[in-house]
């Protein structure tokens, strides 16, 4: 899978809109944008995932860029539980059986009261 | 949503023991995996696996590792014998089909070598 690019850490205030950068210059045209966020003593939980299209949920809007090069995970209305380390991962569409995420880093948000 | 349930969630061994590690993975899922964290460094996979057979692992499944998922139970992690570098908290996933299908984790069993 090609690499992704995050940076380390980001700051916001509680009530304030997060957006999250993820740069993904090598990304190949069969590869979904997935984000996953992570909390001390937790596994990853799922957030949203994007091929080309923006998309929205309950926890966040994914906006993707036109040469999906880039994309941004916006987190509305933020509180003290949004705080986590944001991992954005690709990863091929339609691979049968061999599958894995890597995880880089991530960026760890950190939120203010 | 969906749950993955680890038991135990610790475990304390001396090395040299053999140790398993349970996963509960939720019930319609056909794909299982593992990954490995040490303490402050990133997530590490370790294993997939699908319809009774290991698909695919990395470098760190060590031949000391293996996995099995017997009558359809809890899909298992056995470490025999155990190594002070297998220090690590052990994450459990489970999805409904390969590629790039969701997955659910489970909140990780803690292994301390000794």
């Amino acid at each position: 899978d090609a690499k992704t690019t995050q940076p380390d850490s980001m700051e916001s205030t509680e009530g304030e809109t997060v957006h999250l950068p993820c740069s993904h210059a090598t990304i190949s045209g069969n590869e979904y944008i997935y984000w996953y966020r992570q909390v001390p003593l937790q596994g990853p939980e799922y957030v949203t995932h994007g091929l080309q299209q923006n998309t929205t949920n309950s926890m966040a809007f994914l906006a993707i860029a036109s040469d999906r090069k880039s994309s941004t995970l916006i987190l509305p209305h933020v509180s003290l539980r949004d705080a986590a380390v944001y991992h954005c991962i690709l990863r091929v569409a339609g691979a049968e059986g061999a599958d894995r995420l890597t995880f880089g880093k991530g960026t760890q948000l950190i939120i203010q009261p | 949503g969906p749950k993955v349930l680890q038991i135990p969630s610790h475990q304390i061994i001396d090395m040299g023991q053999m140790v398993t590690l349970n996963c509960d993975p939720v019930s319609n899922h056909l794909y299982f995996y593992w990954y490995k964290q040490i303490l402050g460094q990133q997530m590490e996979f370790l294993v997939n696996f699908y319809n009774g057979k290991v698909m695919e692992k990395s470098k760190l499944f060590k031949d000391q590792f293996s996995v099995e998922r017997p009558d359809g139970s809890y899909f298992t992690l056995k470490i025999q014998p155990t190594a002070l570098e297998d220090s690590a908290v052990y994450f459990c996933a489970s999805s409904t089909a390969g590629g790039a299908a969701e997955q659910f984790f489970g909140p990780g069993t803690r292994l301390t070598v000794l």
